[in-house]
C-alpha cells in the first residue's frame, strides 16, 4: 500500500529556522519531491531527492533517509512570505508509479 | 517559463449538468493530469494522459472522462456534475518519464456544484 505522513500545520516565527518532515510507505522508490503551495495558487515545486542525504538551494533544504523511509524539508531564515502549504510526494509503483501527496504541511510564519 | 493555462478560474454548475474543465500547455509536454483538491484530503489524482490520445485512470476516475486530442490540451469532463465533485481542479503538465517529472501546475479551477 502507499502512505505519505506529515503534520497538519506547523507555526514558525519570522527569522528562525523550520524542519517538515515526511514518511513515506509506497511500492517501490524513485525520489521524493516537495513543492509548495500559497493560499489559492498553485503548487510549485521545490525539490526532488533520490538519493540519501541533503541537498540544499538557498533557504531551503531537502533531506531524505531511504532506508528510513523519512524526508524533511529545513527553510532557514524565516521570512513571512514563507507562510504556504509545503507539500510532500511520492510515486508509488503499486499503483504505476502515479505520484502520491501527503496532505499538505500548512506553515504559518509569525512576526 | 512553462506555462499551463486553466480555461476557468470559477465554476458555478448545477447538478446533472455537463462541465469540461479545460487545460492548456505551452512546452511541448508529454505529460498531463488533472487532480482534484479537497481540504484534508489533499491532492488526489484523477486522470494522467502521457500521450496523445492515451488516458489512465488515477485514483479517483469515477463520474470523470478525459479527452487529450492534441498534446497541448488535456480536457477534464464531468458527465453529470454532482455536489460531491464541487472542489479545486488542478491541471499539471511534465516533460519525461511520468513518475518522475517536476509537475508544472496551471492556477485551477474552483467549481461549485449546487
Amino acid at each position: 500500500g502507499q502512505n505519505i505522513d506529515q503534520p497538519t500545520e506547523m507555526t514558525a516565527t519570522e527569522g528562525a529556522i523550520v524542519q517538515i518532515n515526511c514518511t513515506y510507505q509506497t511500492s517501490g522508490f524513485n525520489g521524493l519531491f516537495w513543492y509548495q503551495q500559497h493560499a489559492g495558487e498553485a503548487p510549485t515545486f521545490l525539490s526532488y531527492n533520490v538519493l540519501d542525504g541533503l541537498e540544499e538551494k538557498g533557504r531551503f533544504s531537502s533531506f531524505l533517509s531511504r532506508s528510513k523511509g523519512y524526508s524533511y524539508l529545513l527553510l532557514k531564515e524565516l521570512q513571512m512570505k514563507d507562510s504556504a502549504s509545503y507539500l510532500c510526494a511520492a510515486p508509488d509503483y503499486n499503483q504505476g508509479g502515479k505520484l502520491i501527496f501527503g496532505q499538505g504541511t500548512e506553515l504559518s510564519v509569525k512576526p | 517559463d512553462v506555462k499551463v493555462t486553466q480555461s476557468s478560474r470559477y465554476l458555478v454548475k448545477r447538478t446533472g449538468e455537463k462541465v469540461f474543465l479545460e487545460c492548456v500547455q505551452d512546452m511541448d509536454h508529454e505529460n498531463m493530469f488533472w487532480y482534484r483538491q479537497d481540504p484534508g484530503l489533499g491532492l488526489r489524482l484523477i486522470y494522467f494522459s502521457y500521450d496523445v490520445k492515451m488516458k489512465e485512470k488515477g485514483d479517483i476516475p469515477e463520474g470523470y472522462s478525459v479527452s487529450r486530442e492534441k498534446k497541448e490540451r488535456f480536457s477534464l469532463i464531468l458527465e453529470s456534475a454532482s455536489t460531491n465533485q464541487t472542489s479545486m481542479y488542478l491541471c499539471a503538465s511534465s516533460r519525461g518519464a511520468w513518475d518522475t517529472g517536476e509537475l508544472f501546475f496551471g492556477e485551477g479551477s474552483r467549481l461549485t456544484v449546487l
